[in-house]
């Protein structure tokens, strides 16, 4: 979905460096989600966003940081990789101003990250 | 752990047959959402069952759920090549159901 955007869509790093991953989205949501995704399994929600001043961990927060700078922009860290960090990570949005959304997701195409 | 899981993890068939996905959840839910994703590209929403609804239909897609069994299906009917992906349910929880929870998914292949 073009109105989600990732950046970088693919990272090859090593072990024990910083990486940031990014997310941009021009739908105007309130509400952004970052996800990783094994293969084999579904998505795994790392930390979710419902508004700028709003941070929330998921299931699997250790290791990761984010930050929402703006509403259109949520931002993913990972303070030093671990190769069990190799994903693939998904950036996802939702808008809340109408009850009947029903959090209906839209998500970007993904970054592949490596860490060797 | 996950919430939803998948049944069958993968489903082979030609086209023209019907496919069909089943999704078991743990917890009550406000929602349930089945996605598409094509090989290593980003989910794509296809429909919404409400935890009142027993029944839903979008063009070729027919979803059931069933709240007592905790359990939900995804049919596509006349399958084509192009329906090609793997196919998730994702849970909206009773509490907490601004965020979802993604089952492991059936990996789908419709042969010409």
């Amino acid at each position: 979905d073009a109105d989600v955007t990732q950046t970088p869509r693919n990272r090859i790093t090593k072990t024990g460096k910083r990486i940031m991953l990014e997310c941009s989205q021009t739908k105007g949501h309130d509400r952004m989600y970052w996800y990783r995704q094994d293969p084999g399994l579904g998505l795994q929600l790392i930390y979710y966003s419902f508004d700028v001043k709003d941070i929330n961990k998921g299931e699997i927060s250790d290791g990761y940081s984010v930050s929402r700078q703006a509403q259109a922009k949520f931002s993913l860290s990972l303070e030093s990789a671990i190769p069990n960090q190799t994903a693939l990570y998904f950036c996802a949005t939702s808008d809340a101003r109408t009850a009947s959304s029903y959090n209906e997701q839209f998500f970007g195409p993904g970054t592949r990250l490596t860490v060797l | 752990s996950q919430q939803g899981e998948e049944d069958p993890q993968a489903l082979s068939i030609q086209e023209g047959e019907n496919a069909t996905m089943n999704c078991s959840y743990k917890t009550s839910i406000n929602n349930l959402q089945w996605y598409r994703q094509n090989s290593g590209r980003g989910l794509v929403h296809l429909i919404l069952i409400r935890s009142n609804e027993r029944e839903k239909h979008s063009g070729r897609l027919r979803v059931t759920l069933d709240t007592s069994k905790k359990s939900s299906s995804l049919l596509i009917t006349a399958s084509r090549a192009a329906d090609t992906a793997s196919y998730f349910c994702a849970t909206g929880l009773v509490r907490g159901y601004n965020k979802l929870i993604f089952g492991a998914g059936t990996r789908l292949a419709v042969h010409p």
